[in-house]
């Protein structure tokens, strides 16, 4: 099956400094991979839409300076979180999927804690 | 703009009891429906989905259901263990080429030994 891997799964950094996230799809090719960000006790909510070889689409008030998204290659779509805040500190998740219809794999999330 | 709701926000039952989780959507022009389950500090686990051409889908002690004329899913689990421990996320994908998914906020759900 479609297995997302994603990394790390815990980062703590200083305020700041800027932490990239990593989300690889390992078995299969992704042209889109979709970042969620989920604080504690709520559902997940769409950050962006990350498009191979093109621009990432961002939700309405997510700040795309600070929230970079790469997608240079298939298997591969990165988040970097710029300039990092304490309220940055948040659960991320990926996923991607083969076509929408098949349903979609979720990477196992990275913790993101800035100090 | 699709809002998914999840009912109960939590949920604890003995072991061996059947269970039913609610999730509901105010568009019902969803391409499919996908339960997820997830563990604390953990991604995703998909656990079953259904095209908007179904109505149910099952897998082991799991069936999902699927009325979209209603706007409702439910998920139904037989037999729980302590093990099903986890909270359960319902998405609705609205298709249109957007590939979104609207995720309601989920059941925890605790399996009392």
């Amino acid at each position: 099956g479609a297995v997302v891997s994603q990394h790390p799964s815990w980062v703590i950094c200083k305020s700041g400094t800027s932490v990239k996230i990593e989300c690889r799809s390992l078995d299969f090719q992704a042209t889109t991979m979709f970042w969620y960000r989920q604080f504690p006790k709520q559902s997940l909510m769409l950050m962006a839409t990350s498009n191979e070889g093109s621009k990432a689409t961002y939700e309405q008030g997510v700040e795309k300076d600070k929230f970079l998204i790469n997608h240079a290659s298939l298997t591969l779509s990165t988040l970097t979180v710029t300039s990092a805040h304490p309220e940055d500190s948040s659960f991320y998740i990926c996923s991607a999927s083969v076509t929408g219809a098949y349903g979609y794999t979720f990477g196992s999330g990275t913790r993101l804690t800035v100090v | 703009k699709q809002e998914v709701t999840q009912i109960p926000a939590a949920l604890s039952v003995p072991e061996g009891e059947n269970l039913v989780l609610n999730c509901s959507f105010t568009d019902s022009a969803i391409y499919n429906l996908q339960w997820f389950r997830q563990d604390p500090g953990k991604g995703l686990t998909s656990l079953l989905l259904i095209q908007s051409s179904q109505r149910e889908q099952t897998s082991g002690r799991l069936n999902a259901s699927l009325d979209k004329s209603s706007g409702r899913s439910t998920l139904y689990i037989a037999a729980s263990q302590p093990g099903d421990s986890a909270t359960y996320l319902c998405a609705a994908y609205s298709g249109a080429g957007s590939y979104q998914l609207t995720f309601g906020k989920g059941t925890k759900l605790s399996v009392i030994p």
